[in-house]
C-alpha cells in the first residue's frame, strides 16, 4: 500500500529566508513523486515530479526537491522564500502505471514580510 | 489544452437530496478520477475508472457511486446527501503522455444542509 506523510500541516518563514516543506511516503514499487501547489481559491499546478530519472528535481518558480530512497523522502525546499510562494503544498505519491495517486495533507506555507 | 470540466462549481443541497456531479474531458482518456478536498486532510480518492463502465473504489467511497457510460463523462452520484459530505470534489485526469501529471477541473462545491 502507498502513503504519504507531510510532517508539518503550517510552516512560517520570513521573506527571503530557506523553504524546507517535508515528505515521507511508504511505496511497494518503485514510486513516481509530485509536489502540487495550491494559491488560495485557485486550482492544483503541478510544482515538480521525480520519475525515476535524477534524484534532485528542479520545478518551477526555484524549488527543488530531492529523492532520498533510503529515507523514504522527498522533502521540497527553496532557498529563499518569496511573498509569492505562500500558498498549501501537497505531496503526492503514485504508483509506476499512474492508476492511482495518493496525497498528503497538505502543508500550509506562510511568508512573512 | 486539456479540458477537464466540471458541471456544477457550486451547489446546496438539503440532506437526503440525489446530487449528481458530472466530469468531462477532451483528452480521450481511458483513466478518470473523482477526489473530495477537505482542510487538514488533503486530496482523498473517492473512486476511480480506468475505462467505460470499469471502476474501483477508492478510499473513501462510503455514500457515494459513479458512473461511466461513456468515456469522456464521469459522474459522482451521492444517493443521499449528508452534512458530512460538503465538500470541495474535484476531477482529474492523467497525462496522456504518462508524465504523471494530473489535471483537475475547477472543482465543485457542495454544501449539504
Amino acid at each position: 500500500a502507498q502513503s504519504v506523510t507531510q510532517l508539518d500541516s503550517h510552516v512560517s518563514v520570513s521573506e527571503g529566508t530557506p523553504v524546507l516543506l517535508r515528505c515521507n511516503y511508504s511505496s511497494s514499487y518503485s514510486p513516481s513523486l509530485f509536489w502540487y501547489v495550491q494559491h488560495p481559491n485557485k486550482g492544483l499546478q503541478l510544482l515538480l515530479k521525480y520519475t525515476s530519472a535524477a534524484t534532485l528535481v528542479k520545478g518551477i518558480n526555484g524549488f527543488e526537491a530531492e529523492f532520498k530512497k533510503s529515507e523514504t523522502s522527498f522533502h521540497l525546499t527553496k532557498p529563499s522564500a518569496h511573498m509569492s510562494d505562500a500558498a498549501e503544498y501537497f505531496c503526492v505519491v503514485s504508483e509506476a502505471n499512474f492508476n492511482k495517486f495518493y496525497f498528503g495533507s497538505g502543508t500550509k506555507l506562510n511568508v512573512k514580510p | 489544452d486539456v479540458k477537464v470540466t466540471q458541471s456544477s462549481r457550486y451547489l446546496v443541497k438539503r440532506t437526503g437530496e440525489k446530487v449528481f456531479l458530472e466530469c468531462v474531458q477532451d483528452m480521450d482518456h481511458e483513466n478518470m478520477f473523482w477526489y473530495r478536498q477537505d482542510p487538514g486532510l488533503g486530496l482523498r480518492l473517492i473512486y476511480f475508472s480506468y475505462d467505460v463502465k470499469m471502476k474501483e473504489k477508492g478510499d473513501i467511497p462510503e455514500g457515494y457511486s459513479v458512473s461511466r457510460e461513456k468515456k469522456e463523462r464521469f459522474s459522482l452520484i451521492l444517493e443521499s446527501a449528508s452534512t458530512n459530505q460538503t465538500s470541495m470534489y474535484l476531477c482529474a485526469i492523467p497525462d496522456r503522455g504518462r508524465t504523471g501529471e494530473l489535471f483537475f477541473g475547477e472543482g465543485s462545491r457542495l454544501t449539504v444542509l
